[in-house]
């Protein structure tokens, strides 16, 4: 089946520096990537589409400027969480969408942010 | 290795029950979550089982045997608006989270 990876697994960093989040799809080209964040016990929330060779859409709501998101090659999409504070902690998951199955998502297994 | 298995689709009528079962073979366990996604729209938290016994929620229950690697989504007095995909997931010892393939539930009136 579908296999999306993501790396790292689990980040801690300090308050002020960058982190750089990927989302790789292992078996399958990927057209759109999706990120979200999660907080615990609570439903995913989208930050952004991201779509290979184009501007990623950014929700409402969420910084593009903070959240850098490259979608650079069908199986790598990279979110960036620019200046992190500690309000940026979070488990960060990305699905991924095949070429032709726009309505199957493969999720990733997720990057847990502890900012100190 | 790590697997999640649930059905793939199941069909149910409007008004009735439906349970949708999710077995998982994961290399610890902290926790198994249920998602529902309606098509085009990101997925939506259900429930979050980690202790053994059924969990009620409205028209939603979720239950969990964590000695039989073994959880259900169960749905009473279906509505139309409950077609949609429902994810299981499981929580490995690493805090990864190990998705199923999701069940797409059709409902007919």
């Amino acid at each position: 089946g579908a296999v999306v990876s993501q790396h790292p697994s689990w980040v801690i960093c300090k308050s002020g520096t960058s982190v750089k989040i990927e989302c790789r799809s292992l078996d399958f080209q990927a057209t759109t990537m999706f990120w979200y964040r999660q907080f615990p016990k609570q439903s995913l929330m989208l930050m952004a589409t991201s779509n290979e060779g184009s501007k990623a859409t950014y929700e409402q709501g969420v910084e593009k400027d903070k959240f850098l998101i490259n979608h650079a090659s069908l199986t790598l999409s990279t979110l960036t969480v620019t200046s992190a504070h500690p309000e940026d902690s979070s488990f960060y998951i990305c699905s991924a969408v095949a070429g032709g199955d726009a309505d199957t998502q493969y999720f990733g297994p997720g990057t847990r942010l502890t900012v100190l | 290795g790590q697997n999640i298995d649930q059905p793939t689709e199941m069909t149910a009528t409007e008004g009735a029950i439906v349970q949708i079962n999710c077995t998982y073979q994961t290399s610890g366990f902290n926790g198994l979550f249920w998602y529902q996604q309606h098509a085009g729209e990101a997925p939506t938290f259900l429930s979050y089982n980690v202790l053994d016994g059924l969990e009620e929620k409205g028209r939603f229950s979720s239950f969990l045997s964590r000695s039989k690697g073994y959880s259900y989504l169960l749905l009473k007095e279906l509505q139309m608006k409950d077609s949609a995909s429902y994810l299981c997931a499981v929580l490995d010892s690493n805090y990864q989270l190990i998705w199923g393939a999701g069940t797409k539930l059709i409902i007919k009136p």
